[in-house]
């Protein structure tokens, strides 16, 4: 079974500019969770979707969003980008949203803002 | 607001040789998990642990759950290279459902 697949791994944007990343979750999974992680911080909760809703939102800006595909594919856009975006971008997929399912994670989308 | 600290930051031993991890909090978790992220890849669960006292083996690593389930360690016996990655816990927040509060990791270092 294929895993979690992120698109692109890699991108160079600069200030003000807006991205989309995009997720395909594990065939059957409908949780998609996605997470910025930077050195030292750990990982940071953006938001998480199920069956195109999103469930729970971290404590992001709104330049940050997202959303689900009738699929599960899922992308997150950044708006209006700033330095301290920089950072790598994860997805997990689940199978549900149930409270301490398995997640599973992308390799990221590694973001580079100049 | 729920903070796990993670110590030590960085670690570099030989292989062969015995380590401990930490993951610590003030505030108590209905679960921890233990993580392993290797360079270019997402992290990888290695365990859950949902019992205060618990403690689970995997090969040579042997995680801990404390008492109070506010404190979680990791020891892995006669370490190897292959152990080297980035090594996270990631607890369950009762008061937010259970949404993962994440420690900034333990960068771990095995060389030959």
């Amino acid at each position: 079974k294929a895993g979690v697949t992120q698109t692109p791994r890699y991108l160079i944007k600069t200030r003000g500019q807006q991205v989309t990343l995009s997720c395909s979750p594990i065939s059957g999974h409908r949780s998609v969770s996605w997470y910025q992680q930077t050195p030292g911080q750990g990982l940071q909760f953006l938001f998480e979707y199920f069956s195109e809703t999103q469930r729970n939102k971290g404590n992001f800006p709104g330049r940050f969003s997202g959303r689900q595909f009738s699929n599960s594919r899922s992308e997150m856009n950044v708006s209006t980008l700033e330095l301290g975006d920089s950072a790598l971008y994860l997805c997990a997929s689940s199978l549900t949203s149930a409270p301490q399912e398995t997640q599973y994670f992308g390799p990221g989308t590694r973001l580079l803002v100049l | 607001t729920q903070l796990l600290e993670q110590s030590p930051q960085f670690l570099s031993i030989q292989e062969g040789e015995n380590l401990t991890v930490y993951c610590n909090s003030s505030s108590v978790f209905s679960s921890l998990q233990w993580y392993r992220q290797e360079p270019g890849e997402g992290p990888v669960l290695l365990v859950t642990v949902v019992t205060g006292g618990e403690v689970k083996k995997l090969k040579r690593l042997t995680f801990q759950f404390g008492d109070a389930r506010k404190d979680s360690s990791l020891h892995i016996t006669a370490a190897q290279p292959g152990d080297t990655g980035l090594y996270l816990c990631a607890g369950g927040d009762m008061d937010s459902n259970y949404q993962l509060i994440w420690g900034a990791g333990t960068k771990l270092i095995i060389k030959p």
